[in-house]
């Protein structure tokens, strides 16, 4: 059964960095690219990038880039989220995905993981 | 980037209705477009792919059509496992954008 367990609901202040994670099993972790997803409360859903753990291959939605951080762990089918400095627009629930192969859109997902930041 | 509008942002009905949601893109994304369904405080699932391929294990009530800019979802006979809120995504061209959702609400 393919899964994806998410790392647990996490409150920070302003300023924090923080790294949230996503272990998947039940298939190949190393060769299937792995996307993260906001949603914002109370919003529509918003893809920030992928990367395929195999070899750490990652593409950043534009809105995205320079603001988070992907990378993974093949050796323990462990995908990471990353952010340096939080604000407090960062407050959403943050899901990962399974990418299906040749295409662009996620058959299995996370629980997903609320972080709120707050001073 | 490519829009996606869904419409109607709020629909009200009753067990048994067939109801409809439509999804326009803001440019053609020939047939590229993924139907989720998502209940509170949960993970989106997958419903349809490809504008019309039904997910396995989803239940033949759920259909899809469309291609190049518009794209419906019906779900032909409400049940109350259905009441959720419906959203979808194009994978046509980078970056992959998601409407705002169609919160299908009891009447």
């Amino acid at each position: 059964e393919v899964q994806l367990v998410q790392s647990g609901a996490e409150v920070k202040k302003p300023g924090e960095s923080l790294q949230i994670s996503c272990q998947g099993s039940g298939y190949d972790f190393a060769n299937s690219w792995i996307a993260w997803v906001r949603q914002l409360p109370g919003k529509g859903l918003e893809w920030m990038g992928t990367i395929y753990p195999g070899d750490s291959d990652t593409t950043y939605s534009p809105s995205f880039q320079g603001q988070v951080t992907m990378s993974a762990d093949k050796s323990i089918n462990t995908a990471y989220l990353q952010w340096s400095s939080l604000k407090a627009s960062d407050t959403a629930m943050y899901y990962c995905a399974r990418r299906v192969s040749a295409h662009y859109f996620f058959d299995f997902w996370g629980q997903g993981t609320l972080v709120t930041v707050s001073s | 980037d490519i829009q996606m509008t869904q419409s109607p942002s709020t629909l009200s009905a009753s067990i048994g209705d067939r109801v409809t949601i439509t999804c326009r893109a803001s440019q053609s994304i020939s047939r590229w477009l993924v139907w989720y369904q998502q209940k509170p405080g949960k993970a989106p699932k997958l419903l349809i792919y490809e504008a019309s391929i039904l997910e396995s294990g989803v239940p033949s009530r759920f259909s899809g059509s469309g291609s190049g800019t518009e794209f419906t979802l019906t779900i032909s006979s409400l049940q109350p496992d259905d009441f959720a809120t419906y959203s979808c995504q194009q994978y046509n061209s980078y970056p992959w954008t998601f409407g705002l959702g169609t919160k299908v609400e009891i009447k």
